[in-house]
């Protein structure tokens, strides 16, 4: 049974950093890309960040590209998610989901973020 | 990047009709790499259709995908109960992998 579970959410002040991180079990994580997925309180999808396989491509939506930073642990099964320089508009419910075709195949059921002064 | 823009924004059928769901892209989708997913209340999204057409495992057959280019439609014949939900579409074809902003299926 495939299992991605996120943690590391929370309240955070703008202008802080916090680092997300997505466990992954039952696939075989080496296999799959990866993508980070936020939706903001009462606001649909919208895709922050993917990973390859490999680790060796990256990609960012404009919205957090500079600020927020993928990378992965194979060894670990774990996906990770440094997010800086925190603003309001941050704020939302961070999942993680595996990509084995450029999709999202499997979704973790998410972490809050929340950045409020 | 490529915008969706779904239609509409919110439906409103009975048990047993036909939903019909449009996804339109500001430009082509490279590959038909188009998909959907189905969301409900405090819940992740649920993959239903990739490749525009192709069925996620475990997804009823009442659930079909069509289209080709910039215009693709999801299509949800005898609707059930279960089906009332938000229904998102997002185009992996080309970086920043971009998503609708979804359509609400709401019971009459």
């Amino acid at each position: 049974q495939v299992q991605l579970v996120e943690s590391g959410g929370g309240v955070v002040q703008p202008g802080t950093s916090l680092r997300l991180s997505c466990a992954a079990s039952g696939i075989p994580f080496i296999k799959y890309g990866m993508h980070w997925v936020r939706q903001a309180p009462g606001k649909g999808l919208e895709w922050v960040a993917s990973i390859s396989n490999d680790g060796s491509k990256e990609n960012y939506a404009d919205s957090v590209r500079g600020r927020f930073t993928v990378s992965r642990d194979n060894s670990k099964n774990s996906l990770y998610l440094q997010m800086n320089s925190l603003r309001a508009e941050d704020t939302a419910v961070y999942y993680c989901a595996s990509s084995g075709g450029g999709y999202g195949d499997y979704w973790g059921q998410g972490t809050l973020v929340t950045v409020s002064s | 990047e490529i915008v969706l823009t779904q239609s509409p924004g919110t439906l409103s059928l009975s048990p047993g009709e036909r939903a019909t769901l449009s996804c339109r892209a500001s430009q082509s989708v490279g590959s038909n790499s188009l998909a959907w997913y189905q969301q409900k209340p405090g819940q992740a999204p649920r993959l239903l259709i990739y490749g525009t057409s192709s069925r996620a495992t475990g997804i009823p057959d009442r659930f079909s995908g069509s289209g080709s280019g910039t215009d693709f439609t999801l299509s949800i014949n005898r609707l059930e109960p279960e089906d009332f939900a938000v229904y998102s579409c997002q185009q992996y074809g080309s970086a920043p992998y971009t998503f609708g902003q979804g359509t609400k299926l709401e019971i009459k």
